[in-house]
């Protein structure tokens, strides 16, 4: 399986702050990666998805990149809204898709 | 508009199945493009994909569970059904269903997911 390696794992910051959020695949994936948000006790959101394409309705201060094996997800400008759980998911592999561990947005 | 609601047994026991059942609206699985995936979730932990059943009837399941997993799908109900043998405490979580796009892997929609404990 393609491992997924988040960083960091937890993140206290304020509004307004630029934030960025790292995940690493223990292979190259040629950019198959999505990045969702998930808010306690609700479903995961779709931010982003071939590592850097805006789902519909998410906001521009979102923002995905990179490239082989090291992706990024960047928040231009930190709003209340956004202080939830960030994950990554791979799917390069169809049988092998997998999810980073996850990384907490709290404020500071 | 796309909705998916999971349904299925809150309770169940060590090394009985699980069925659940994912009923939506909005969308067609006999369009092409169209799939629906399962993602479950332990309490506290990340998330994990486990399969996923597309329009045409292909079929893909995570590799370490494989032999415990079957997908189908009934299009005229609109209905993803994903069964789980030999449920282990481990298995507890809430268990989600999703609309996913074969071409991006896209999972746009998603249900309200369904929490299932597995205890004697």
């Amino acid at each position: 399986d393609i491992q997924m390696t988040q960083s960091p794992s937890s993140l206290s910051a304020s509004v307004g702050d630029r934030v960025t959020i790292t995940c690493r695949a223990s292979q190259g994936i040629s950019n198959s990666l999505a990045w969702y948000q998930q808010k306690p006790g609700k479903a995961p959101k779709l931010l982003l998805y071939a590592a850097s394409r805006l789902e519909s309705g998410v906001p521009s201060r979102f923002s995905g990149s990179g490239s082989g094996t090291d992706y990024t997800l960047t928040i231009s400008s930190l709003q209340s809204e956004d202080f939830a759980t960030y994950y990554c998911q791979q799917y390069y592999s169809i049988v092998s898709i997998t999810f980073g561990q996850g990384t907490r947005l709290e404020i500071k | 508009q796309v909705t998916l609601r999971e349904s299925g047994p809150a309770l169940v026991k060590p090394t009985q199945t699980l069925t659940l059942t994912c009923t939506f609206s909005g969308f067609s699985l006999s369009t092409s493009e169209m799939c629906v995936s399962w993602i479950r979730q332990s309490p506290g932990k990340a998330l994990e994909w486990l399969a996923r059943i597309d329009w045409d009837d292909d079929k893909y399941y995570t590799t370490s569970l494989k032999t415990r997993l079957t997908i189908s799908k009934d299009t005229s109900k609109n209905q993803v059904v994903l069964i789980m043998t030999n449920m282990d405490p481990v298995d507890t979580g809430t268990y989600y269903c999703a609309r996913t796009y074969s071409s991006t892997f896209r999972s746009d929609f998603w249900g309200q997911g369904t929490l299932v404990t597995v205890s004697s």
